[in-house]
């Protein structure tokens, strides 16, 4: 069974700080998923890694394969970044179906 | 384009009632799943489908059933409903077999008193 660890658990912000947060895990995959959900709302799928490293806008997602791990950075916060993160990872071969997901980082950013 | 639409929204049951949340999308995905979200705890699948026709047991089956009624449908069923069941439920959809991107249901809160 895949362990998908996130790091930290909270974090608090102001506007504009550069945020990092972090994703290990212990059984190979084929794909890792950032996700983001906003207090009380849906969760919004952010990217969708297997290697390297994807930016969209603010955001941008890492991913070392070797070492297990995904950072999701975010620049120049805004409060309107506050959301829980989650990080998801994807079995391989036969178990791809299958999202291990972890249990989420709290990200509060104060104007 | 509506995505992944799930409902209802909110629902209260008493113990030992049933009830079904429906789930349909519409980007042609073959794969959905069902996942339960609990405080402190990561989503966890409930039952998913990889195709129209089939299903199979995710990591919390116990207390549900599925069906994927088909390519669009995917309804998730509380037969005798319990208050262990009380939990946010979330459908989600991908293409790709497995692959692809995750797209979610925006929820049903569901209460069991």
């Amino acid at each position: 069974k895949n362990e998908v660890e996130q790091s930290p658990q909270n974090l608090t912000a102001q506007e504009g700080e550069f945020i990092t947060i972090n994703c290990s895990y212990s059984v190979g995959i084929s794909a890792l998923h950032w996700l983001q959900q906003h207090p009380g709302g849906g969760i919004v799928s952010l990217f969708m890694l297997s290697s390297g490293k994807k930016k969209h806008g603010r955001l941008i997602a890492t991913i070392n394969i070797q070492e297990k791990h995904s950072s999701l950075h975010i620049t120049a916060s805004h409060p309107r970044d506050s959301a829980v993160y989650i990080c998801a990872v994807r079995g391989s071969g036969g178990s791809n179906y299958k999202l291990t997901f972890g249990k989420g980082t709290l990200l509060t950013v104060n104007p | 384009n509506a995505g992944v639409t799930q409902t209802p929204k909110f629902q209260v049951l008493k113990t030992g009632q049933s009830m079904t949340l429906q789930c349909a999308q519409d980007m042609n995905h073959n794969s959905m799943y069902w996942y339960r979200q609990d405080p402190g705890m990561g989503l966890r699948l409930i039952y998913y489908s990889a195709s129209e026709g089939t299903t199979d047991k995710g990591e919390v089956p116990n207390g549900y059933n599925v069906s994927r009624l088909n390519k669009r449908e995917f309804s998730l069923r509380l037969e005798s409903a319990a208050p262990s069941q009380t939990s946010v439920y979330f459908c989600a959809s991908s293409g790709q077999a497995n692959t692809g991107e995750l797209f979610f249901g925006e929820g049903s809160r569901l209460t069991v008193l």
